[in-house]
């Protein structure tokens, strides 16, 4: 079975752009997670779906990040307009939730970078 | 949402030597994971840990969960370079996952 899917897994953007990140999760999963890392900030949950649903979006950083999950098998985390302290990696990762271990299974990664 | 601290915050070893990280907390967990990030790539769950004083062993890694639920500790016999990645603590809430802040292992052949 495919993992969680995420594109692109590099974006180069000028400040001011918007930045469309895309997570495909794993089939089955009903909890979509999306995170930033960072050397100084390591790794942040940004916001968190269940059965589509946001339920948690406290560590969205401003207004400029929205994220949408229009349905059970597609995300997207958008950052309008860009900055140069957005640069970072960001994964998604998804879960069944309600399992004994809650393990959450990552994407590779989208690596952004802001000039 | 409780900090967890991981300590040390970068550990270079040769192959074959012995080591041990360390997460602490000053709440009490719930659970806790241990994840291992290779270098462009996602964490992946290492274990879990539930019950105080449980120890769980994955081949060379050995895990212990402290007796009062608010530290653990992940010791590796024999490293060898494919251990090398960043090893995140994270304490497991009911549907989200808080990550501390990493140490960042380099085994050297």
């Amino acid at each position: 079975d495919a993992g969680v899917i995420q594109s692109p897994r590099h974006e180069v953007t000028e400040m001011g752009q918007e930045v469309t990140l895309r997570c495909k999760p794993i089939s089955g999963h009903n909890s979509l997670f999306w995170y930033r890392q960072t050397m100084m900030r390591g790794l942040e949950l940004l916001i968190y779906f269940n059965n589509n649903v946001p339920i948690d979006d406290s560590g969205m950083p401003e207004d400029r990040f929205s994220a949408k999950m229009p349905n059970a098998s597609f995300s997207t985390l958008k950052i309008q307009p860009s900055e140069p302290r957005d640069s970072a990696v960001y994964f998604c990762a998804s879960s069944l939730s309600g399992t004994g271990n809650g393990e959450q299974y990552f994407g590779p990664g989208t690596r952004l970078t802001v000039t | 949402t409780q900090l967890l601290e991981q300590s040390p915050q970068f550990l270079s070893i040769q192959e074959g030597e012995n080591l041990t990280v360390y997460c602490n907390s000053s709440s009490v967990f719930s659970s806790l994971q241990w994840y291992r990030q290779e270098p462009g790539e996602g964490p992946v769950l290492l274990v879990t840990v539930v019950t105080g004083g449980e120890v769980k062993k994955l081949k060379r890694l050995t895990f212990q969960f402290g007796d009062a639920r608010k530290d653990s500790s992940l010791h590796i016999t024999a490293a060898q370079p494919g251990d090398t990645g960043l090893y995140l603590c994270a304490q497991r809430g009911y549907q989200k996952v808080t990550f501390g802040t990493g140490t960042k292992l380099q085994v050297i052949p």
